[in-house]
């Protein structure tokens, strides 16, 4: 079966401080990635997707940046955190081929910036 | 700009009661409609999906939801809950252009007294 990590669980960053979160997936290959990102009473807004290794999108112009290295593996990434980063951090993937369909979660990470 | 709205972001029930929670959507064109469930200390879980076809559809523990295409509405519902019940539901729309935009709602946090 299919299983997805996200690390680490909880994070406490100072305001400048870069920023790495690491998603990976196991039991299936090439899958779609997403990363989410969830403010305090507002819904998961996408950030970036991914459909191949080294190919990403952005849905929303910030001082994050993502990465794929390998075809399970997602990463999320900052040179300068802000106040406004806080949140919760939410990866998910998708069959390959079916953008529209399901997306499976990972536990998330919650990042503070202070 | 396409949006999902959850009208109730807290409710408050008593075992047995009836669940509706509602979620209506800003897009013309054809969607991909989803439930998502987040138990307390569980991941983000689909609960239910409507692709086409019948627009009753039913997903687990007994929840089900109806698409009114003419109301852009995709209202959850479940005739009799359960304490377990008490979780965050999120209504989610994927825009079925061939690409990867999902736009979830803010959510709405259950609370299902014993």
């Amino acid at each position: 079966s299919q299983t997805i990590h996200q690390w680490p669980a909880t994070l406490v960053q100072p305001v400048g401080s870069p920023l790495s979160l690491e998603c990976t997936v196991e039991g299936t290959s090439n899958p779609n990635l997403y990363w989410y990102r969830q403010a305090a009473g507002r819904g998961l807004q996408l950030l970036f997707y991914s459909v191949g290794i080294g190919q990403i999108s952005s849905e929303v112009p910030q001082n994050l940046s993502a990465s794929r290295p390998q075809d399970r593996q997602f990463i999320l990434s900052s040179k300068k955190l802000l106040l406004s980063d806080s949140g919760f951090y939410l990866c998910a993937w998708s069959v390959k081929g079916a953008p529209t369909d399901t997306q499976y979660f990972g536990p998330g990470t919650r990042l503070t910036v202070l | 700009a396409q949006s999902v709205s959850q009208h109730n972001h807290h409710v408050i029930l008593s075992e047995a009661a009836s669940l509706e929670l509602g979620c209506n959507y800003s897009y013309g064109g054809t969607v991909n409609l989803f439930w998502y469930v987040q138990y307390p200390g569980q991941h983000l879980q689909l609960l239910l999906k409507y692709f086409s076809g019948d627009p009753l559809v039913k997903g687990i523990k007994g929840f089900e939801a109806e698409f009114i295409k003419s109301k852009f509405s995709f209202n959850l519902r479940k005739p009799s809950v359960q304490w377990s019940d008490t979780a965050e539901y999120f209504c989610a729309v994927t825009l079925n252009t061939g690409g990867f935009k999902t736009i979830f709602g803010a959510g709405t946090r259950l609370f299902v007294k014993a």
